[in-house]
């Protein structure tokens, strides 16, 4: 399976600041997600990170909030905006291994808005 | 109604138990299932993928697909206290790989 790091693994930040996430995969891979998990909820997508394209949003999730860039097929961030307290989750981003359809996550960034 | 439900527990089970998860769905679109461990501060780990309808068997865990009933299972045989985990189920209707999770079972394995 892909081995995939995330930078910073976590930070606590101020309301109104904006945070950039990294995610860095040891291969090339087609497909990359970007997923949040808020305090005791499950995983939901935010996004489809397209190489080369605008990234594809899902409901409830706009780009103004959540810029993405995706400039190869290793490596993409994911920027949270003008935060507030309700932003405070952790956030992970997924690669598709399409030779098997299996789907690997990263461990997660962990932020605290105060 | 949630796309995907899943009993969020705890479930506490001693050492050597068969421990059962279950998550049932309402989108009949779905034909891909995964099954997700999630230690505590770490990302999730994929566990189980079936495709379709069928049972899937991993050493000690099965994964068992009824679209029929829009019903998924995980079992996990002769529990070790490192199964302690939140096991959480996933699911995607196509290619696109978009997943669809449960809210996650918290298990307890005590020794």
């Amino acid at each position: 399976s892909a081995v995939i790091s995330q930078k910073p693994s976590r930070d606590i930040c101020q309301r109104g600041t904006s945070l950039t996430i990294q995610c860095q995969v040891d291969s090339q891979v087609t497909m990359m997600f970007w997923y949040r998990q808020q305090p005791g909820q499950s995983l939901t997508l935010i996004a489809t990170a397209n190489q080369g394209s605008e990234a594809t949003y899902e409901s409830g999730f706009v780009i103004d909030k959540f810029p993405i860039s995706r400039p190869n097929l290793t490596f993409s961030t994911l920027t949270v905006s003008n935060m507030s307290p309700e932003d405070s989750s952790i956030y992970l981003c997924s690669v598709v291994d399409s030779s098997y359809n299996e789907q690997f996550f990263g461990p997660g960034t962990r932020l605290t808005v105060l | 109604q949630k796309e995907v439900e899943q009993d969020p527990g705890p479930l506490s089970v001693p050492e050597g138990a068969i421990v059962s998860l279950n998550c049932t769905y309402s989108n009949s679109a779905f034909q891909y299932f995964m099954w997700y461990r999630q230690y505590s501060r770490k990302g999730p780990e994929l566990l189980m993928y079936t495709y379709s309808s069928g049972n899937k068997e991993d050493g000690r865990f099965t994964a068992q697909v009824d679209k029929s009933s829009k019903y998924i299972s995980l079992f996990i045989r002769d529990s070790q206290p490192s199964d302690s985990a939140t096991y959480l189920c996933a699911m995607s209707a196509s290619n696109d790989y978009k997943l669809s999770f449960g809210a996650g079972t918290t298990v307890t394995v005590r020794a």
